[in-house]
């Protein structure tokens, strides 16, 4: 099955940090890319949308320049915490969907794990 | 907007049949509905297109009314490993290919 591969799976930094996370889609073309927001036992709160080749839209609330997203080819998009602070410690889940829509699921990366001290 | 999913949380003994609900309130394309571990990522279970589909893997099945833009997910006979927290997405008639998800349905299955 399609694999998504998220990476690191935990990160713990001192405040002021920014910190990269890579979402990549190993075995299929991801035209499209998400990024998920997870509080402990809360809902996936999407925070951006993001095409490859173009600039990434964002979510109602979400800063676009706390959280820079790239999505440089159709297998890889990175999003990156700017100076971190406490309050962005959460769970960070990718996910990627493939050309063919209609029947294609979202594919969920493994999660980072983000700890800012 | 978030689809509203209920119950919040089942408690249910092996065996034991469960229903999850998700109603949205604006028109929808398809039905997403994944199953999250503690601390893992979700995994994927079926996708319901507009057309009033219903899906079945295993015993754990589907059904998409697109009238009342609602769907259930059936989980008959239940195992220990049902457990998680299940979490329907919407996808809007759009098709802007976000997909917004519900706050879950926490499932806990006793031996």
């Amino acid at each position: 099955g399609a694999v998504v591969s998220q990476h690191p799976s935990w990160v713990i930094c001192k405040s002021g940090t920014s910190v990269k996370i890579e979402c990549r889609s190993l075995d299929f073309q991801a035209t499209t890319m998400f990024w998920y927001r997870q509080f402990p036992k809360q809902s996936l709160m999407l925070m951006a949308t993001s095409n490859e080749g173009s600039k990434a839209t964002y979510e109602q609330g979400v800063e676009k320049d706390k959280f820079l997203i790239n999505h440089a080819s159709l297998t890889l998009s990175t999003l990156t915490v700017t100076s971190a602070h406490p309050e962005d410690s959460s769970f960070y889940i990718c996910s990627a969907r493939g050309l063919d829509r209609p029947n294609q699921p979202q594919h969920f990366g493994d999660g980072t794990r983000l700890s800012i001290l | 907007q978030q689809p509203v999913q209920s119950p919040q949380a089942v408690i249910l003994r092996e065996g034991e049949d469960a229903v999850i609900n998700c109603s949205s309130s604006k028109a929808l394309y398809s039905v997403h509905w994944y199953r999250q571990k503690h601390g893992e990522a979700p995994v994927f279970l079926m996708i319901l297109l507009k057309g009033g589909e219903q899906k079945g893997h295993e015993k754990i099945s589907a059904s998409f009314n697109e009238k009342k833009q609602q769907s259930s997910l059936y989980l008959t006979a239940s195992q220990l490993s049902y457990s998680g927290t299940y979490f329907c997405g919407t996808e809007g008639e759009n098709r802007d290919d976000k997909i917004i998800f519900g706050k879950g349905t926490r499932l806990h299955i006793l031996p």
